[in-house]
């Protein structure tokens, strides 16, 4: 089965700098997305940033970007210029390419904190 | 309405009760899904619907009945709930029959059973 991990429950940053999530995952597949997922204290969860296995490049969404390893099975999410609206709960997530629908699996989740 | 949105945002019941959470979508698509968000734990997928058909239920207790009338609304009617059933409860839409697609979330229901 697949699994999530993030091995860092909590995370601060300085306003204006930048600081990088972690995130593992574990499958045997070789198609698959990988995503990022912002949750604010407001509770809506909302899509930060996705990643398809079969692409080599990086996703990139403005300040946001990963670092994708697929042999190492790493999907890292970096933050520039943090602001503190970036604070939120950040979850990594798995899902494989055309499995059924709803096979979406997340991590615990990051909880990260912008510091003025 | 844009989005996802879902009602009530809070819901206090007790054990014998019954109620229902509603989820409604204004993104035309055409699958829907109920999650449950606890403290410390990964979301936990609770039921998939697809074009108005479940297709995915895991192994979520009799006392949570999903109905879906039509690709946009999706209600979680509950009854009997335990304690431990408090969390918030998180709908989410997607495009798509094939799990590439991201899915769009509510903002939750927060529940609390007594």
């Amino acid at each position: 089965a697949q699994t999530v991990t993030q091995s860092q429950p909590e995370m601060s940053v300085q306003e204006a700098e930048t600081v990088t999530l972690s995130c593992t995952y574990d499958t045997s597949e070789s198609d698959y997305y990988l995503f990022w997922y912002k949750q604010p204290p407001s509770r809506q969860m909302i899509l930060v940033i996705r990643q398809e296995a079969y692409k080599q490049q990086n996703a990139t969404e403005n300040r946001f970007s990963v670092n994708f390893q697929k042999a190492a099975k790493s999907f890292s999410l970096k933050i520039s210029d943090s602001q503190l609206g970036d604070a939120a709960m950040y979850f990594c997530a798995y899902v494989n390419y055309g499995g059924s629908q709803g096979n979406l699996i997340f991590g615990k989740g990051t909880k990260l904190s912008v510091k003025p | 309405e844009t989005g996802v949105t879902q009602t009530p945002r809070h819901l206090v019941m007790g054990m014998t009760n019954k109620k229902s959470l509603k989820c409604e979508q204004h993104l035309g698509h055409n699958a829907m899904y109920w999650y449950k968000q606890s403290a410390k734990k990964p979301l936990e997928l609770m039921f998939v619907y697809s074009l108005e058909e479940r297709v995915e239920n895991n192994s979520v207790p009799s006392r949570f009945s999903p109905e879906c009338p039509n690709s946009s609304h999706l209600f979680l009617h509950l009854h009997t709930l335990q304690p431990e059933d408090s969390a918030l409860y998180l709908c989410a839409s997607s495009q798509g029959r094939v799990g590439s697609y991201e899915q769009y979330f509510g903002p939750g229901t927060r529940l609390t059973v007594t």
